[in-house]
């Protein structure tokens, strides 16, 4: 079992919609959590930290549950420029990143 | 943030020829930087961790004496892929920073062998 775990997608979404991504994480030592965006044919970029009281960044909202193990993000008002692989990324001091195959996310006009 | 510079940004290989790649971790100092292999439509694969002043620390599969990595300075990581064949032709990504602050990536090295 993949210690990272994502849906897929792809998600095809409208303009302005809502959307959320979840991932699941096998590993209960992991530390620290981030969601990364990947377009195509492009290094990851950090998107935002996840901390286990929930944070927002702008349209894009993080929440973490550690008893779960779950972590999601929800990006809302969907914009053309969202589209991009979403990265779900754990990490515990020492370690490399432990990485989701990442969800695919296409806002359409 | 912290910024890591990556180069050459791609670069085309005659196949048994050796490939260096650069990192430099620009703004910070990096004990520990990592290598990932992407193909297409795959996920990022952890190759190995570059350690500042020692060997590196190579994943299941990866053969250290193809992948030769240095890490001389707490800045500077290479990686060399040498005697290459068209089946190395993929992303190479290098990436620095800490656990707690997140990870930044350098812009990636698309290598084609031809």
């Amino acid at each position: 079992r993949k210690e990272v775990e994502q849906d897929p997608g792809p998600f095809n979404v409208p303009e302005g919609a809502t959307v959320a991504f979840n991932c699941t994480y096998s590993n209960s030592a992991s530390q620290s959590f981030f969601w990364y965006r990947q377009d195509c044919r492009k290094e990851p970029k950090l998107l935002m930290s996840v901390y286990s009281s929930g944070n927002e960044d702008g349209r894009f909202t993080a929440q973490l549950n550690r008893a779960s193990q779950y972590i999601s993000l929800l990006i809302r008002d969907s914009k053309l420029s969202d589209s991009a692989t979403y990265l779900c990324v754990v990490s515990r001091s020492g370690y490399a990143l432990n990485f989701g195959k990442g969800t695919s996310l296409l806002v359409t006009p | 943030g912290a910024v890591v510079s990556q180069h050459p940004s791609r670069v085309i290989c005659k196949s048994g020829t050796s490939v260096k790649i650069e990192c430099r971790s620009l703004d910070f100092q990096a004990t520990t930087m990592f290598w990932y292999r992407q193909f297409p439509k795959q996920s990022l694969m952890l190759m190995a961790t570059s350690n500042e002043g020692s060997k590196a620390t190579y994943e299941q599969g990866v053969e250290k004496d193809k992948f030769l990595i240095n890490h001389a300075s707490l800045t500077l990581s290479t990686l060399t892929v040498t005697s290459a064949h068209p089946e190395d032709s993929s992303f190479y990504i290098c990436s620095a920073g800490s656990h707690r602050d997140g990870y930044t990536f350098g812009s990636g090295t698309r290598l084609t062998v031809v």
